[in-house]
């Protein structure tokens, strides 16, 4: 079955203690995303990737970063986290040509607390 | 900018009436728009879409027409169901930017009752 996963769909952090949050799609899509869905303020972009090893920053990279060593796999990472990224995240990955170009498929998300 | 406008929610209808979601745009050059639907406790899912100017995007009874002219994407149904409870979102491809990006709306909120 198609699909992007992410783990974990819950957590529950403390100030300051460094977590991960993975993202693995089975497509083989050249790109993907992360998002963070805050109410009132709809989906706002973190980073992005348009293929292996090339990463760039969304609407709101501060305190956030990612890698894309492999083209499966699109993990975010905060370092030190912060009250203030408590959140819901969504990871998205989409093919950027053929007929489905831009249509971008997402995780079930990944509700973050920081405490 | 690209930027997209949607109406605030929420939006509480009795099932089968009529749905009218507003979606406006602001683009350079031509973009891609879209519609995209999110259930309670799930992540988005492609609603539909429309790729250049006139074009209609249909899907499970919703139906959204880009018009240039106005630059709009409103979406419509013409009788909803309580399944169709869910949030809302617009969005166009970043044309001139990144390719793959997508700008979002805010969301609207729908709630059907029975």
């Amino acid at each position: 079955e198609a699909q992007v996963t992410q783990n974990p769909r819950y957590l529950i952090t403390v100030t300051g203690k460094k977590l991960t949050v993975t993202c693995s799609q089975n497509m083989n899509h050249e790109y993907m995303s992360w998002y963070r869905q805050d109410p009132g303020l709809g989906l706002r972009q973190i980073y992005y990737s348009m293929n292996v090893e090339v990463t760039d920053k969304g609407d709101v990279p501060e305190g956030y970063k990612v890698s894309r060593k492999e083209k499966r796999n699109f993990p975010l990472i905060l370092e030190s986290p912060s009250p203030n990224q408590t959140s819901l995240y969504f990871c998205a990955s989409s093919p950027l040509v053929g007929p489905n170009a831009n249509e971008q498929f997402f995780g079930p998300g990944t509700r973050l607390t920081v405490l | 900018g690209n930027s997209v406008t949607q109406m605030e929610g929420p939006v509480t209808l009795s099932e089968e009436a009529f749905l009218t979601i507003n979606c406006t745009y602001t683009a350079t050059g031509y973009p891609s728009l879209f519609w995209y639907v999110q259930y309670p406790g799930e992540g988005l899912q492609l609603l539909l879409k429309a790729t250049k100017a006139d074009d209609k995007g249909s899907n499970k009874g919703f139906e959204a027409t880009y018009r240039k002219e106005t630059t709009s994407f409103h979406l419509e149904k013409g009788s909803v169901q309580v399944s169709d409870s869910a949030v809302y979102f617009c969005a166009l491809r970043n044309y001139g930017g990144s390719q793959g990006n997508l700008i979002f709306g805010k969301g609207t909120k729908l709630s059907v009752k029975p």
